[in-house]
């Protein structure tokens, strides 16, 4: 079974517009940390925002944060007044509680703003 | 800039060929990462490396192989190249203390191999 899963190959929106990009994990470990990635076409890889199992709050970067739902096991990534900048490949990746802090990441969604 | 340099950026080699991947962690980091992105599997973990010594271990195939030396910077060996090895390579780093979650990953530009 899929540790991470990014229902949405591709989205659009228009710029100023907020979007929502989905992600559910599946995990049986209690503790475990949530991160959100962004790859533009020149292909690097850009931390953008981190969520614990434990946090009480929902993360909140700029204008990125991350809506929790723990019981849901989702952790979607909520972008508030899109830029033209902001297209690009985003990943949702899961380090789970074997203490090596490797990263799991799904498939990824390709988010695309026009003008 | 994530303060992880990768080289070479890019690198194009034939088949049964060897070749080199070289990273250097931000300062102060001890974990090194090694990921593979490829179109069909996407993005992968192979090794992970804190202070030196192997920690943890993906889908690393047999004729690949890394280290990491006492300056930190990390090098991934890939030998016996095969037409399905293209692909971008990435380098990340951390502080590395065991537990975690916390523990946020910064990665390279990546080296994209092409294997012809």
């Amino acid at each position: 079974a899929q540790k991470i899963t990014q229902t949405q190959p591709g989205m659009f929106v228009q710029e100023k517009e907020a979007v929502t990009l989905d992600c559910t994990y599946d995990t049986s470990d209690q503790s475990y940390g949530l991160f959100w990635y962004k790859q533009p076409s020149s292909g690097e890889m850009i931390f953008l925002i981190y969520q614990g199992s434990y946090d009480e709050q929902n993360a909140t970067e700029g204008r990125y944060s991350l809506n929790f739902q723990k019981a849901r096991k989702s952790a979607n990534l909520v972008i508030s007044a899109s830029q033209l900048g902001d297209s690009a490949m985003y990943f949702c990746a899961m380090s789970e509680n074997s203490g090596y802090s490797t990263l799991t990441f799904g498939k990824g969604t390709m988010l695309l703003v026009s003008p | 800039d994530s303060g992880v340099t990768q080289t070479p950026k890019h690198l194009i080699t034939a088949t049964g060929q060897r070749v080199t991947l070289r990273c250097s962690p931000r300062s102060g980091d001890l974990s090194v990462y090694w990921y593979q992105q490829s179109l069909d599997q996407g993005l992968q973990f192979l090794i992970q490396y804190y202070n030196g010594e192997e920690r943890a271990k993906g889908n690393i195939l047999e004729r690949f192989s890394a280290q990491q030396f006492p300056d930190l910077h990390s090098e991934l060996n890939l030998s016996s190249l095969e037409l399905g090895d293209s692909a971008l390579y990435f380098c990340a780093s951390s502080v590395g203390e065991w537990g975690r979650h916390t523990d946020t990953q910064y990665f390279g530009p990546g080296t994209r191999l092409t294997v012809l």
